[in-house]
């Protein structure tokens, strides 16, 4: 089976405080995202990521950074947390664009 | 871009009742709508998905439809059990874009 691990499923930090979320996929995949999950708001894409290296912007990428240095592992950075991005963050993987969206489990933040 | 409209966003059910939840999509060159299902403290799963050839799709006791002319598919849950309780997603993915357009839920409560 495929799985998507994010490493941290509860954080709670304060305000100005720099956020990691780890994401590692185990199949391979290309293609990784990372959405947030807000009520009444669905899932909104953050960004994407289609090889090592490279990264691309979503619908609402400001106030977030990412990384993907191997091709098993995205991460998305908060690089000065604040309330409003207390939420829950969802990271998923995909082999190609016709293929199955896997998510992990999700990781919920709380910035206080 | 593309928006995905989805309703109703709570529906609440009888079990045994059916079930159906709709969305409708802008962009007339999206041909792949898949279906999430998402349970209480887990990521979004795939429960099924339909491409832009082909009007409807079953497994069991879930179909979708899907209307190109009018841009606009469903979810149909037949012989709706307790465990088919869960925030449902509906989706939509243009050709050349890996990322998917999501609806903003439904919430569906089956009562015994």
């Amino acid at each position: 089976d495929v799985k998507v691990t994010q490493s941290s499923r509860y954080l709670v930090k304060r305000t100005g405080e720099k956020v990691f979320l780890e994401c590692v996929q185990d199949m391979d995949h290309e293609n990784m995202f990372w959405y947030r999950q807000d009520p009444g708001l669905g899932l909104r894409l953050i960004y994407f990521s289609y090889d090592v290296k490279m990264k691309e912007k979503g619908d609402i990428p400001e106030g977030y950074s990412v990384s993907r240095e191997k091709k098993e592992r995205f991460s998305l950075i908060l690089e000065s947390a604040s309330t409003n991005q207390t939420s829950m963050y969802l990271c998923a993987s995909v082999q190609s664009i016709n293929g199955e969206l896997f998510f992990g489990e999700g990781s919920r933040l709380t910035v206080l | 871009g593309e928006n995905v409209e989805q309703h109703p966003s709570t529906l609440s059910v009888q079990e045994g009742d059916s079930a159906v939840i709709k969305c409708t999509y802008s962009d007339s060159a999206s041909n792949y709508f898949p279906w999430y299902k998402q349970e209480l403290g887990k990521g979004p799963q795939l429960i099924i998905d339909i491409r832009s050839n082909v009007g409807e799709k079953k497994d069991q006791r879930i179909a979708v439809t899907l209307n190109k002319t009018a841009k606009h598919f469903s979810l149909h849950i037949t012989e709706t059990q307790p465990e088919d309780s869960a925030v449902y997603f509906c989706a939509a993915r243009t050709p050349g874009y890996s990322t998917l357009t999501f609806g903003k839920g439904t919430m569906l409560l089956v009562s015994p």
